[in-house]
């Protein structure tokens, strides 16, 4: 199975700062078509998760343009410019290339 | 518009069979996958398998030996049944289509 590990916040993170999610698998999830099979969902208190980010760096629709996903085939990164507060909750990354889908452990985000 | 809507009953009696139903509109089944995740109380997601848009059916190789996936494409519903459940099984358990998500169902495992 692939791992999905990510990285910690420092948190709280100020309101209007910036804050990126860092996310490692453990083999490449770029394909041969080009394409690499990253997802980045957020979840709020109490919701499901929401798509954000797809294809490592496409954003979902309606999904603010502060978000911004990039990275290789190995290490992803989200970053979040000038966080507000509807940015309140825990992160994770999941990899689609293949079965079992895997998700990282989640990086929670806290606001100040 | 999209929507996935689990169903179930919210206590199981340890041991006993989890059946859930996930109800879906605005797209069909025989053109998207449909996956079931759970989240444990305070901890994060996993991924317990998928129907897809022909039929076929992939698990969790942790979960596989309890767990079947199913489908009724005229209803626009798909079903999970796990059994030997043990209190380790209590979490929401979502269905989703990767980019819309239901909101959930709590079930707790316990006598």
């Amino acid at each position: 199975d692939i791992v999905m590990t990510q990285g910690a916040l420092p948190n709280p993170v100020p309101s209007g700062e910036s804050a990126s999610i860092t996310c490692q698998s453990s083999k490449s999830l770029l394909h041969s078509n080009g394409k690499t099979y990253l997802n980045w969902y957020l979840q709020r208190p109490g919701q499901s998760p929401q798509l954000l980010i797809y294809w490592m760096s496409t954003r979902a629709s309606g999904v603010s343009d502060r978000f911004s996903g990039s990275g290789s085939g190995t290490d992803f990164t989200l970053k979040i410019s000038s966080v507000e507060a509807e940015d309140v909750g825990v992160y994770y990354c999941q990899q689609f290339l293949e079965y079992p889908r895997t998700f990282g452990g989640g990086t929670k985000l806290e606001l100040k | 518009q999209v929507q996935l809507k689990e169903s179930g009953p919210g206590l199981v009696q340890p041991s006993q069979t989890l059946s859930l139903t996930c109800t879906v509109s605005g797209f069909s089944l025989t053109s998207y996958n449909v996956h079931w995740v759970r989240q444990p109380p305070g901890k994060g997601l996993e991924w317990m398998g998928r129907m897809r848009y022909n039929g076929d059916t992939s698990y969790n190789s942790a979960l596989k030996s309890r767990l079947s996936i199913s489908r009724d494409t005229s209803k626009n519903q798909v079903f999970l049944k796990m059994n030997s459940l043990q209190t380790d099984d209590t979490g929401t358990y979502y269905c989703t289509r990767e980019d819309y998500w239901g909101q959930g169902v709590m079930v707790t495992v316990s006598s």
